[in-house]
């Protein structure tokens, strides 16, 4: 299995802030990966396809980059309604996995 | 409006095997370039995918739980089936049916609501 590691595991930031949410891959994936948003009690939601191409409906605040085995998140301008958990997802192998998870709080 | 809905036990007792079905409506499981799958998520931990069921009926598993696992589909009912034999403590689970992108089959872009499976005697 490819293993997808994020970082950080917890955010502490405030509204208005910009932030960065980083995803490694245990080995190369190209550009396949995806962005999930989940809220407590909640299925997640696609954010980020193919590293960088937003899913219909999601804010331009959202953007998502990189390549190989380095991706990011990042959220140019916190709201209130992003306060959530952030999960990576490779589809480089016919065997998806995803990261561990990085949970945004309120400062 | 695509809708997907999973059903089962809320409970299964240790060594049973789990049962969930998910009801699609809004689109037909066997069209060409659909691509289905389970993932589940222990409470409090992360996401797991558990497999895909291309609409072909090919399947994928994680590795982990490939001899556990069966995925399979009805397409008289519109719905596709998840097995998992032999379940333990650990299986405990929100378990989730999606469906993923018709180009890549990669990500999931549409999710049901999730249902509990609790394993316990």
């Amino acid at each position: 299995d490819v293993q997808m590691t994020q970082s950080p595991a917890t955010l502490s930031a405030s509204v208005g802030d910009r932030v960065t949410i980083t995803c490694r891959a245990s080995q190369t994936i190209s550009s396949w990966l995806a962005w999930y948003q989940q809220k407590p009690g909640k299925a997640p939601k696609l954010l980020i396809y193919k590293t960088s191409s937003l899913e219909s409906g999601v804010p331009s605040r959202f953007s998502g980059s990189g390549s190989g085995t380095e991706f990011t998140l990042t959220i140019s301008s916190l709201q209130p309604d992003d306060f959530a958990t952030y999960y990576c997802q490779q589809y480089n192998t016919y065997s998806r996995t995803f990261g561990q998870g990085t949970k945004l709080e309120i400062k | 409006q695509l809708q997907l809905q999973e059903s089962g036990p809320g409970l299964v007792k240790p060594s049973e095997t789990l049962s969930l079905t998910c009801a699609v409506s809004g689109a037909s499981i066997s069209s060409s370039a659909s691509y289905w799958g389970w993932i589940r998520q222990p409470p409090g931990k992360g996401l797991e995918w558990i497999g895909t069921i291309y609409y072909s009926g090919t399947t994928y598993y994680k590795p982990s739980l490939k001899s556990r696992v069966i995925i399979s589909m009805d397409t008289s009912k519109n719905q596709f089936s998840l097995n998992l034999s032999s379940v333990t403590a650990p299986d405990t689970a929100v378990y989730y049916c999606a469906t993923l992108d018709s180009t890549s089959a990669g990500y999931f872009y549409y999710w049901g609501q999730g249902t509990l499976v609790t394993v316990s005697s």
